[in-house]
């Protein structure tokens, strides 16, 4: 069975630094995919940001990028100069390629860009 | 591009009513939708996958009979908790897929009042 574990229940920072978020997984699994979302005070869930773990180059969405380490089974968000909009709840998750296509959520962490 | 619709995104209701969210998705057609929960400050469990024309897998320790869900066409689900009662009051969230190995879109979700 394939876990996803995010270690920081909450985090703070100021408007226009760089925070990352950690996340570790466990999966036998080779091919996968792995995902951030976000969900903000109006509780819709977005996706962020995708990696898939075939590729070796760390994806990057504007602002945010990920530091993936397949061998670590690890999978940070960094989020560069960070704006009041990015106060959410993000959750890190897994997917297997070849499945079910059920996401796996890790408990999620509370971010809060204090102004 | 891959909006889901969410509706309604609130209900409050008397205990013994058995409310319906339904879930389209407004731009792509899905053949197979998730319907989550989430408790508050929680992740998202997943409830059951919704497939179009059959019956609907539901996750281990998830009561069929008493969460309904019917994916009659390959644009909407629906979600039906019969006899509702307080301890089903709970944060319910749908999602929809834009085809194999692509990430879920969610909707808004719908926050279940029962009192």
């Amino acid at each position: 069975a394939q876990t996803v574990t995010q270690s920081q229940p909450e985090m703070s920072v100021q408007e226009a630094e760089t925070v990352t978020l950690s996340c570790t997984y466990d999966t036998s699994e080779n091919n996968y995919y792995l995902f951030w979302y976000k969900q903000p005070p109006s509780r819709q869930m977005i996706l962020v940001i995708r990696q898939e773990a075939y590729k070796q180059q760390n994806a990057t969405e504007n602002r945010f990028s990920v530091n993936f380490q397949k061998a670590a089974k690890s999978f940070s968000l960094k989020i560069s100069d960070s704006q009041l909009g990015d106060t959410a709840m993000y959750f890190c998750a897994f997917m297997k390629q070849f499945g079910d296509d059920k996401i796996i959520f890790g408990k999620g962490t509370r971010l809060h860009i204090l102004p | 591009g891959a909006v889901v619709s969410q509706h309604p995104s609130r209900v409050i209701c008397k205990s013994g009513t058995s409310v319906k969210i339904e879930c389209r998705s407004l731009d792509f057609q899905a053949t197979t939708m998730f319907w989550y929960r989430q408790f508050p400050k929680q992740s998202l469990m997943l409830m059951a996958t919704s497939n179009e024309g059959s019956k609907a897998t539901y996750e281990q320790g998830v009561e069929k009979d008493k969460f309904l869900i019917n994916h009659a066409s390959l644009t909407l689900s629906t979600l039906t908790v019969t006899s509702a009662h307080p301890e089903d009051s709970s944060f319910y969230i749908c999602s929809a897929k834009t085809g194999d190995n692509q990430p879920q879109h969610f909707g808004d979700g719908t926050r279940l009042s029962i009192l």
